[in-house]
């Protein structure tokens, strides 16, 4: 199975930048990082993805690094509704619609 | 546009009775996916269909079964219930079958079964 290793909490302030970290030390070439979060009482939602760069949308942004053996998922503004449990996953090429979830990180935040 | 629908919202059976969970896709996307949730625990993958086709399937029992229909919606299947097989049943739909290309899958609410 494809692995990656995230902390299991994190806590951040409202309105401040959170820097959630991700290590897939055995990541391959192809492989491209995945976010997912899943709120309270839903079904998990996609965040962002990349290969190499560094990538940026309306939610987030992916900070990868150099060697692509660990990434961090930037969130500027915590927000009370960014309260989740957020998953890193590795998504291989020939991905077959799998997605291997770990236990993530559940991120609190304080108001 | 809606998005990934489940029916039912709850479900309550006893030990060796069977169920059927339903999913309807979001409008266009011709991939579904079935995953289990544990409480505390990520999703397990179960089953991925593409064109009505088993594309991928995760490790479970036989007991698990599940089919995908012409209009890309889908039913699982769980015989023969345990009490670990209660969980929150998670159904994610894509427009193709690969996720290094399609990119995203989009889940729905889930169904939770609870075993008795």
């Amino acid at each position: 199975d494809a692995k990656t290793t995230q902390p299991n909490s994190m806590e951040s302030n409202e309105e401040e930048p959170v820097h959630l970290p991700c290590n897939h030390s055995t990541i391959s070439g192809t492989d491209y990082i995945h976010w997912y979060r899943q709120l309270p009482s839903q079904g998990p939602e996609y965040v962002i993805h990349g290969l190499t760069s560094n990538v940026n949308n309306r939610m987030a942004s992916l900070a990868i690094a150099e060697d692509r053996k660990s990434s961090t998922l930037i969130l500027h503004r915590a927000t009370l509704r960014d309260a989740a449990v957020y998953y890193c996953i590795r998504v291989g090429s020939g991905n077959t619609g799998k997605l291997i979830f770990g236990q993530g990180t559940t991120l609190q935040v304080k108001p | 546009d809606a998005g990934v629908t489940q029916s039912p919202t709850h479900l309550i059976k006893t030990r060796g009775q069977q169920v059927t969970l339903r999913c309807s896709p979001i409008s266009g996307h011709k991939s579904v996916s079935w995953y289990q949730q544990v409480l505390g625990q990520g999703p397990q993958f179960i089953f991925q269909y593409y064109e009505k086709e088993e594309r991928g399937r995760g490790n479970f029992p036989d007991r698990f079964s599940a089919r995908q229909f012409p209009n890309y919606s889908s039913e699982l299947n769980v015989n023969a219930l345990l009490l670990g097989d209660s969980a929150l049943y998670l159904c994610a739909s894509s427009l193709g079958p690969g996720l290094d290309t399609y990119n995203e899958q989009f889940f729905g609410p889930g169904t939770r079964l609870t075993v008795l």
